[in-house]
């Protein structure tokens, strides 16, 4: 089945530095990546829409500056948090859709912990 | 407004136990309804995708139900196993096409127990 790798799994850093996390399909092409924040026991809150080519669209609330997404090609998305704070610690989670599949099949990476020191 | 909505919120059941899990939307127009289980620091994984036309679509031990009449659905867990403790996510699909809007239930935590 489609496969949808993040890397790194988990990253801790210091305040005031920038971290990158990668959203790769592995074996299908994807125009459109989500990525989503998560906290602790609750549910997956939508942080904007990558599409490959264009700029991202951001949900209402989340900082474009800080949270920097690049989707350069059909199987890469990145996301970077920059001078990160202690309050940035969460769970990140990217999402692709199947391009050309007819009910946008929906295919979740396994997620990247974030700890801000 | 769009919005999802599951019940209960968390559950607890013994090993071999079935379990009813529900959700409930006011999502137009509806695309297609989603059922996902995410173990603890994990994301995600599909068990069902449930178009307009679609009543029931099964999964294994999963079994999806699908009332457009109603904007209900459930997922209905058989023989339960300790390995189906996790959060259930209903997901429903909001406009046409691959690039419709996603309306994330809070999900429910079913825990398993021996």
């Amino acid at each position: 089945g489609a496969v949808v790798s993040q890397h790194p799994s988990r990253v801790i850093c210091k305040s005031g530095t920038s971290v990158k996390i990668e959203c790769r399909s592995l074996d299908f092409q994807a125009t459109t990546m989500f990525w989503y924040r998560q906290f602790p026991k609750k549910s997956l809150m939508l942080m904007a829409t990558s599409n490959e080519g264009s700029k991202a669209t951001y949900e209402q609330g989340v900082e474009k500056d800080k949270f920097l997404i690049n989707h350069a090609s059909l199987t890469l998305s990145t996301l970077t948090v920059t001078s990160a704070h202690p309050e940035d610690s969460s769970f990140y989670i990217c999402s692709a859709i199947r391009s050309g599949a007819n009910t946008g099949e929906l295919f979740f990476g396994e997620g990247s912990r974030l700890t801000v020191l | 407004k769009n919005q999802v909505e599951q019940s209960p919120q968390s559950l607890i059941i013994l090993e071999g136990k079935n379990c009813t899990l529900q959700c409930n939307y006011t999502v137009s127009p509806f695309s297609n309804l989603r059922w996902y289980k995410q173990d603890t620091g994990r994301g995600p994984v599909s068990l069902t995708i449930m178009t307009f036309s679609e009543n029931t679509k099964s999964n294994g031990r999963y079994t999806a139900t699908l009332d457009a009449d109603t904007k209900q659905s459930s997922l209905h867990i058989t023989a339960s196993q300790l390995s189906d403790s996790a959060s259930y996510i209903c997901v429903v699909s909001a406009g046409g096409g691959s690039q419709g809007n996603l309306i994330f239930g809070k999900g429910t935590k079913l825990s398993v127990k021996p």
